[in-house]
């Protein structure tokens, strides 16, 4: 069975600090997709970011990162420079390559800014 | 700036009673997705669509639960009878999916439907 795992219910940051979402990952197929989205209060899903698992380079875009390391299964997310508005739940997902589109879902991340 | 639309946004219903919650999906998206999410379980899957035919129910009650795609912009859930353990957050969510290069697969989610039953 595919599996994410997000062992951090809770995460505190400093604002302009960065801060490290963990997520490890379990599957057999060889071919898959990692993403993070964001959840804030208001309840709509955001996509942040996309790793393939045959991308070479850890994927990036604008303050998100994703620490790809794929002999761990993990795929953590990186955020540079918190702000308050990032203040939310965080979730990592995976796609594979044989069912793409499903995703599959850790149970998140909360993340508080604080100034 | 295209976006998944669900409706209602919210719903409050009395146990028994029938539910329905619509979603369009972005225009051209091929693959269609029905998520719960409660406090509990977090986010299932419910039921998802490609190109109009059902491709995975399994985690639908089915029973009471029942989707369908009448239509390329038009997807449906039903609850009849509706119980309070059926109260969450549905998600539609739509992607286009096509498995070649660079296709990430990504999904586009609406804003949800928060159903309380009582």
């Amino acid at each position: 069975a595919q599996k994410i795992t997000q062992t951090q219910p809770g995460m505190f940051v400093q604002e302009k600090e960065a801060v490290t979402l963990d997520c490890t990952y379990d599957t057999s197929d060889p071919s898959y997709g990692l993403f993070w989205y964001k959840q804030p209060s208001s309840g709509e899903m955001i996509f942040l970011i996309y790793q393939g698992s045959y991308d070479q380079q850890n994927a990036t875009e604008g303050r998100y990162s994703l620490n790809f390391q794929k002999a761990r299964k993990s795929a953590n997310l990186v955020i540079s420079a918190s702000q308050l508005g990032d203040s939310a739940m965080y979730f990592c997902a995976m796609s594979l390559g044989s069912t793409l589109g499903r995703l599959y879902f850790g149970r998140g991340t909360q993340l508080t800014v604080w100034p | 700036d295209a976006r998944v639309t669900q409706t209602p946004r919210d719903k409050v219903t009395e146990m028994g009673q029938e539910v329905t919650m619509r979603c369009q999906p972005i225009l051209g998206h091929n693959t269609v997705f029905w998520y719960r999410q409660t406090m509990m379980q977090g986010l299932e899957l419910l039921a998802y669509f490609r190109n109009r035919a059902p491709l995975d129910d399994s985690g639908m009650p089915k029973d009471r639960f029942s989707a369908e795609m009448p239509d390329a912009t038009l997807a449906t859930l039903k609850i009849q009878p509706s119980e309070p353990r059926d109260s969450a957050v549905y998600f539609c969510a739509s992607g286009l999916v096509t498995g070649g290069a660079g296709n990430t697969g990504e999904l586009f989610f609406g804003e949800g439907s928060r159903l309380t039953v009582l």
